[in-house]
């Protein structure tokens, strides 16, 4: 089946710790993109790459950082740097200018 | 102000009421979406709509361009349609702008 998964579902972080999402899809969609979600807030976009070994900061960079080595995956690095990373995390794929397919979502939570 | 305001924020309904869910915009878009997002988290795209109106199954979407608005409509609405339902415009290129999304409760 054609989709694209996030894993873990749920993470957890130390103080001072990085930690990598993952996300994968299968759609051979050339964009991908990381949003946050907080409670009572929008969607907003971390970073969103439209095509492979290159990317782009959206709104909210600061603290994150991702890699597109591959079509199929896009992962998110959340460093020691993002003070507040407690958030609710979602990739999605698209084709160019076409509707975006989203992943299930990877929970973060700091210890 | 939001780019993208959503309204009302949150909404109960008995099941088969006609449910609207409304939308406005600050920018010039290319395209708006409609999106559900379920209690676990997951979002499925509904609609992506430019212009005129979409019908898929129960669920109904309007856009009004030069108004800047969009209407998301149920028809007979049931239990299963309770989710947060966002609406988010495409201003330049792929990005989107999302709303702060609506909650439907619909009760049996």
């Amino acid at each position: 089946d054609g989709g694209i998964t996030q894993s873990p579902k749920y993470l957890f972080r130390k103080e001072g710790q990085n930690v990598t999402l993952s996300c994968e899809q299968n759609l051979n969609h050339d964009a991908m993109y990381w949003y946050r979600q907080d409670p009572g807030q929008g969607l907003r976009l971390i970073y969103y790459s439209q095509i492979v070994n290159d990317f782009q900061k959206g709104d909210i960079a600061e603290g994150y950082s991702v890699s597109r080595e591959k079509k199929e995956s896009f992962p998110l690095t959340v460093t020691s740097a993002q003070k507040n990373p407690t958030a609710f995390y979602l990739c999605a794929s698209s084709r160019h200018l076409e509707t975006q397919y989203f992943g299930p979502g990877t929970r973060l939570l700091v210890l | 102000k939001n780019e993208v305001e959503q309204s009302p924020q949150n909404l109960t309904a008995q099941e088969g009421e006609f449910i609207t869910i409304n939308c406005s915009y600050s920018v010039g878009i290319s395209a708006l979406h409609w999106l559900q997002q379920h209690p676990g988290g997951g979002i499925v795209s509904l609609f992506m709509l430019s212009s005129g109106k979409k019908k898929h199954g129960r669920l109904i979407a309007t856009i009004n361009i030069q108004e800047k608005h969009s209407s998301l409509h149920i028809t007979a609405s049931h239990p299963r349609d309770s989710a947060v339902y966002i609406c988010a415009v495409e201003a330049s290129g792929s990005r989107l702008t999302f709303g702060e999304g609506t909650q439907l409760t619909v009760n049996p």
